[in-house]
């Protein structure tokens, strides 16, 4: 099955422990993104990354870290965790071509105390 | 940042209402307009990708416009029902690679 998956789905977490949330697809997607949604503000992309070992900021990369080492995987870290960062976080992927559909993960409860 | 302005909010109707919901976007480096409906609890999943300024594409009772010379996209749901409540996403694609979304439009349908 095509999916888009995110380990973990819920996590509890205090000030300043790194943690990373998990993100791999299995369509052979060029291009993966994160993203943020909060109350009243929408989906905001955190980072994007157009195929292996390029990744760019999005509109909000600020205590946040990714990597692309595989066309598969697309790790977001948070090295030093705020409450600000409680969130509802989005992974997905689509093909190269802007005109392609975003594909989602079921994504990711964090809440940093 | 780039503004992606959706209107309304939300809305409500009965069941077999027709409603439409705009979405308006920079005007300027448009590569691609996404529509995409969210359920609550579930992940956003996409209705529409548009490219070409006069576009009209169609999914069942949906469809949806595109005028990127003026920067608008409306999307139209003819005879809503009750499964159809979401809240709809309209993002702007520029051609940096960003992916820009609207804060949605919350649809309610009562039956």
């Amino acid at each position: 099955e095509a999916q888009v998956t995110q380990n973990p789905r819920y996590l509890i977490t205090v000030t300043g422990k790194k943690l990373t949330v998990t993100c791999s697809q299995n369509m052979n997607h060029e291009y993966m993104s994160w993203y943020r949604q909060d109350p009243g503000l929408g989906l905001r992309q955190i980072y994007y990354s157009m195929n292996v070992e390029v990744t760019d900021k999005g509109d909000v990369p600020e205590g946040y870290k990714v990597s692309r080492k595989e066309k598969r995987n697309f790790p977001l870290i948070l090295e030093s965790p705020s409450p600000n960062q409680t969130s509802l976080y989005f992974c997905a992927s689509s093909r190269r071509e802007r005109h392609n559909e975003q594909f989602f993960g079921p994504g990711t409860r964090l809440t940093v105390l | 940042i780039l503004n992606v302005e959706q209107s309304p909010q939300s809305l409500h109707v009965q069941e077999g209402d027709s409603t439409n919901f705009t979405c308006s976007f920079p005007s300027s480096n448009f590569y691609a307009l996404h529509w995409y409906r969210w359920e609550t609890a579930k992940s956003p999943e996409a209705l529409f990708v548009m490219t070409l300024n006069g576009d009209e594409k169609k999914k069942g009772r949906i469809s949806a416009t595109l005028n990127t010379k003026e920067g608008y996209s409306y999307l139209y749901i003819k005879g809503s029902q009750p499964e159809d409540s979401a809240t709809y996403l309209c993002a702007f694609y520029n051609q940096g690679g960003k992916l820009i979304f609207g804060q949605g439009t919350e649809l309610s349908v009562k039956p």
